[in-house]
Formats: C-alpha cells, structure tokens, sequence
C-alpha cells in the first residue's frame, strides 16, 4: 500500500459528458501529479501541484483542469469527455522539496482510476 | 526533450533463466533515473533510483545499474511471481515529474 488513496476504481461514462477523479496524497507529502495511462502511449504526465500551487504541466488537454486543495487532496476534472480519454489516471505523490535543494524523492503512485468513455 | 527508450518490449524467460532489461536515456541533466514495477490493473511500485554513472543497487533477484546514457535492470534466476511490467523513469534539471518509458513486460514462465 502506497498511501495514496484514489476515487472512483472504476468510472464508465458517454462521450461529452464530465466527471471528476479524486487523489490524497500520502500523509505529509505536499506535491501531488496526475499521469494517464493508455496502452499505446504508456505513462504521460499530465500536471503537477505543490502545496496547492500548479508547478508544472505536462501534456494536459485543455479539456482537463485540476486543482489542489488546502488539504493538500486534488481533483482532476475532465470534461467534453471523448472515447480516447478512455485510460487509467494515476495520482502519485511524492515530498516535494523547492527548486535548488537537493531533491531524492520518489513518486508514490495510487492505484489509479480506470476510466471508459462509450 | 527527455526521452525515455525501453527494450525489449516484451520477454519471455524461464524459471531460473537470467537476463536484462534496457532502458536508454537523453536528458539534459539527469537527476535521478528511477525503476518501478507495475502488475496489471495496478499502479507503479518503486524499487531503485539511480543518480550516476557506475552507481548500482540491489533487491532481492533485482540490480539495477547506470552508465552516463543507460540503465539496465538485472533479473538473476526470475521466479514467475517476477512477471510484471517494468518502467523507466528520468527526472531533468526542467522539473520534478517524471519522465517514463514505455516499460518492458517481462513474464516468467515455471
């Protein structure tokens, strides 16, 4: 067990419509990412947050948005849904130290949100 | 760009039968190379970081190794509870995330 918590498991929706996937980050960690998983593209990073702060995107559509909240939860929202956002989203967390320190930490997955878009 | 270049894809080995896994790199900066394993339906779980060249660490049936432009991941004498995908990841000087590969599927057959 990770320590980081992910909701739903399973999510099956219709395209266009908009659904909303929830991570809490290991206990202490300050530094959430939000990484999609398809099986001809492999892990792709999407976004990451910092104590409630985007820090840096990846390849996130404008469709999708997240955010992350005081108690340092995120939620990734995506909207306008099409079937090739079928895939799982995975949360990870990891402790976050700024830019210029020494920085070890590896990320600490979630089980993941298995999402089917019909 | 980083890139991240897994090989093979896919391996079939037997019980007992070692081997190793490429992982090939281009990073302008590398500040950790990463392995993780990954069972189906299931996210990835940690099992090395690696931060330079000649720098090697151990696991059980796993070494994982780093040269200035590769790493490999040694497997001596797998057992089938071995079979997993396993993932490459870099992290440049551009940012914390991590930049994966698209794994080497690996099943050991008894």
């Amino acid at each position: 067990d990770s320590g980081v918590t992910q909701t739903p498991k399973h999510l099956i929706t219709a395209t266009g419509q908009r659904v909303t996937l929830r991570c809490s980050p290991r206990s202490g960690d300050l530094s959430v990412y939000w990484y999609q998983q398809s099986l001809d593209q492999g892990l792709q990073f999407l976004i990451q947050y910092y104590n409630g702060e985007e820090r840096a995107k990846g390849n996130i559509l404008e469709r999708f948005s997240a955010q992350q909240f005081p108690d340092l939860h995120s939620e990734l929202n995506l909207s306008s849904l099409e079937l090739g956002d079928s895939a799982l989203y995975f949360c990870a967390s990891s402790a976050q130290l700024e830019r210029g320190a020494s920085n070890t930490g590896e990320l600490f997955f979630g089980e993941g949100s298995r999402l089917t878009v019909l | 760009e980083d890139q991240v270049t897994q090989s093979p894809e896919a391996l079939r080995l037997q019980e007992g039968e070692s081997s190793s896994l490429n992982c090939s790199y281009t990073v302008s900066g590398l500040r950790g190379l990463f392995w993780y394993r990954q069972d189906p339906g299931k996210g990835p779980e940690f099992l090395f970081t690696l931060y330079s060249a000649g720098e090697e660490k151990e696991k059980e049936r796993l070494k994982a190794t780093l040269t200035k432009k590769e790493s490999f991941l040694h497997i001596t004498a797998p057992k089938p509870e071995d079979s997993a995908t396993y993932l490459c990841a870099v992290r440049s000087n551009s940012g914390y995330a991590l930049n994966f590969g698209k794994g080497t599927s690996l099943l050991v057959t008894p």
